[in-house]
């Protein structure tokens, strides 16, 4: 199957400062990826929704200032924590689909923590 | 609306059948996946079937829909312990670049020997 391939897969940091995750599809071009957020336990959260080439849309209740979202490529997608705290510790795991399908690939997720 | 349901937990035996029930709201779903996560990982595709699919086997995986019910199963057939993870249905709306797909809760599948 396609591989979605995301960086880094575990990040600790101290509290303040920005954390960068990037989302590739290695193998297929998506023009929509996603960024979801997992508490422990429990299901995913879908946070925002990246179109290449323009603005993402987040869910409500995320703070779009919060969680940049940039979609530059076809191929690419990076979601920044940005001043992050504690709260923000979590397992982020980013999605793609295919331009031309429906099948959604998973990324093998990152896990933040927040000192 | 949208949502997905199923059970939480399942617990079988090394070697016989598990199956992993779904039930969904929306009878538009247009796609319905299986996707298994294993501790620390992320989601890994296991098989989809098309709404207008009664059935679907791959290997030791057999989904089953029922639309009439809004149904979905998954099962795995000998059972291995290779297989305990969280076992997530999930459906996806008509397509559309802004379409989602709908997770259930997820069912933590455990082998006993």
């Amino acid at each position: 199957g396609a591989v979605v391939s995301q960086h880094p897969s575990w990040v600790i940091c101290k509290s303040g400062t920005s954390v960068k995750i990037e989302c590739r599809s290695l193998d297929f071009q998506a023009t929509t990826m996603f960024w979801y957020r997992q508490f422990p336990k429990q299901s995913l959260m879908l946070m925002a929704t990246s179109n290449e080439g323009s603005k993402a849309t987040y869910e409500q209740g995320v703070e779009k200032d919060k969680f940049l979202i940039n979609h530059a490529s076809l191929t690419l997608s990076t979601l920044t924590v940005t001043s992050a705290h504690p709260e923000d510790s979590s397992f982020y795991i980013c999605s793609a689909r295919e331009t031309r399908g429906t099948l959604q690939y998973f990324g093998a997720g990152t896990r933040l923590s927040v000192l | 609306g949208e949502d997905v349901e199923q059970s939480l937990f399942l617990s079988v035996r090394e070697g016989d059948s598990s199956v992993i029930n779904c039930t969904y709201t929306d009878s538009s779903s247009t796609y319905l996946y299986w996707y298994k996560q294993e501790p620390g990982a992320g989601l890994q595709l296991l098989t989809y079937i098309f709404s207008n699919m009664d059935m679907k086997q791959d290997q030791r995986l057999t989904v089953l829909l029922n639309k009439k019910d809004k149904h979905l199963s998954l099962r795995i057939a000998d059972t291995q312990t290779g297989d305990s993870a969280i076992y997530f249905c999930a459906e996806i709306l008509p397509y559309s670049s802004a379409s989602k797909i709908i997770f259930g809760s997820g069912t933590r599948l455990s082998i006993r020997p």
